[in-house]
């Protein structure tokens, strides 16, 4: 069956430009997170979704970043008034359930440039 | 201190060697513990989780030590096809369902021919 799909693949945008991220998780699967990947380092937490609430938002770096899942399918990231440092492969996964050994599966990834 | 922490790497190995990762953990809370595999440039994907009894999958076999807070994952007999960087991961529950992913910075692999 389809994996995690993100679109796009890569942005590149101007500093203080808004920009969409959007992931399509697998089908059924109702827990979606987003992690931030800068080179160099493990995936970092932003947020995670049980359904189209946002259950656990406390990674998201400031107030700049946000995010929803209006029909507990398809998410999308938000970024605001874009910085140099929000350069980063942005990551979402799902996973069927929210257990804690529950597998979470990884779409390949938006590679988000900001000049 | 970073919650999780790994060997800095890189790991250069001929072909046919076994290589041992090592992870420290600083939550003494954290419930599931896993090894993903990332290729450069793709998404990190599930390689094993970590038992407290100590799993084996093939030629991979990784132990879990709570009281130390440490995990590791031995390669043996490596594969060119084994190059890639391996991600010690962490969960701990955050509360509202939450189980939180925590990734160490990962350790590259590289087999040589």
């Amino acid at each position: 069956g389809a994996g995690v799909s993100q679109t796009p693949s890569n942005k590149v945008t101007e500093k203080g430009k808004y920009v969409e991220l959007r992931c399509d998780p697998i089908s059924g699967h109702t827990a979606l997170y987003w992690y931030r990947q800068s080179l160099g380092q493990g995936p970092e937490f932003l947020i995670y979704f049980q359904g189209t609430g946002a259950a656990d938002d406390s990674g998201l770096p400031n107030d700049r970043f946000f995010a929803v899942r209006p029909e507990g399918s398809v998410s999308t990231l938000k970024i605001q008034r874009t910085e140099r440092g929000d350069s980063a492969v942005y990551l979402c996964a799902s996973s069927h359930t929210s257990g804690s050994y529950n597998e979470q599966f990884f779409g390949p990834g938006t590679r988000l440039t900001v000049l | 201190r970073k919650e999780v922490e790994q060997d800095p790497g890189p790991f250069n190995v001929p072909e046919g060697a076994t290589v041992a990762f090592n992870c420290t953990y600083s939550n003494s809370a954290s419930q599931s513990f896993f090894w993903y595999r990332q290729d450069c440039r793709k998404e990190p994907k599930l390689l094993m989780s970590v038992y407290s009894s100590g799993n084996e999958d093939g030629r991979f076999t990784a132990q879990l030590n709570r009281a130390s807070q440490y995990i590791s994952l031995l390669i043996r007999d490596s594969k060119l096809s084994d190059s890639a960087t391996y991600l010690c991961v962490v969960t701990s529950y955050s509360g509202a369902g939450s189980y939180q992913l925590t990734f160490g910075k990962g350790t590259k692999l590289s087999v040589i021919p």
